[in-house]
């Protein structure tokens, strides 16, 4: 069936460090994005990037959708980056609905 | 601001009660949906909607219910049917065709 697959599952960090997560999805896609959970558990979007490479200040993204991955890359990680990071896929080809397959996260400690 | 309110962010029900759990969203958005979260997993589709008095079930549909009377309201029933209801509900809404997922800030729900 569709699978979308993340690793780690578990990292911890010092913080200034840099870190890539990465998320491997079984069939081609319209839509891929990544998100991150803080603690208090609220949501919110990072990157929408079905192909190609994006950067927002210290975090960037990647996407090679022929190989069927994405990676986000975190570098000089500070506390407040600690949380689950998820990478959400459609696999809906042409529809107009896009209902997300989430993989299982990644959980990311940063230590001061 | 614009923004997607769940409430109440905390929950008890006892076993064999109906609870409804509150999403209301001041974005225009088009689609709105709802996950759940388990301890240590990815969020799983249980309902979702496209327009106004519309709505599809998602992966995980048994054991719940939704109505869209109004394109800014999404209300979840979660029903005495539900085995294991205990979980972490986040709503959430998109504009149809496009990317801009915004996630609630949840509601725990606990059967005791």
């Amino acid at each position: 069936g569709i699978q979308v697959e993340q690793s780690p599952p578990d990292l911890i960090l010092q913080e200034g460090a840099n870190s890539t997560l990465r998320c491997n999805f079984s069939d081609s896609v319209n839509n891929l994005q990544w998100f991150h959970q803080n603690p208090w558990g609220q949501l919110i979007n990072l990157f929408y990037i079905p192909s190609g490479t994006k950067q927002n200040g210290r975090l960037s993204a990647t996407t090679v959708a022929t190989e069927r991955y994405s990676l986000l890359y975190i570098s000089s990680s500070q506390t407040t980056d600690s949380g689950v990071y998820f990478c959400a896929v459609d696999f809906n080809s042409g529809g107009s609905n896009y209902k997300l397959t989430f993989g299982k996260g990644t959980l990311l400690t940063v230590n001061p | 601001d614009g923004g997607i309110t769940q409430s109440p962010k905390y929950l008890f029900r006892k076993e064999g009660q109906n609870v409804t759990l509150s999403c209301e969203q001041n974005l225009n958005h088009d689609a709105m949906y709802w996950y759940r979260q388990d301890p240590g997993q990815g969020l799983r589709l249980i309902y979702y909607s496209q327009i106004v008095n519309d709505f599809q079930k998602g992966d995980i549909a048994e054991g719940y219910s939704v109505s869209r009377e109004k394109k800014e309201s999404f209300p979840l029933t979660v029903t005495s049917a539900q085995k294991n209801p205990t979980a972490f509900y986040l709503c959430a809404s998109s504009i149809v065709g496009n990317y801009g997922y915004t996630f609630g800030s949840g509601t725990r729900l606990t059967v005791v």
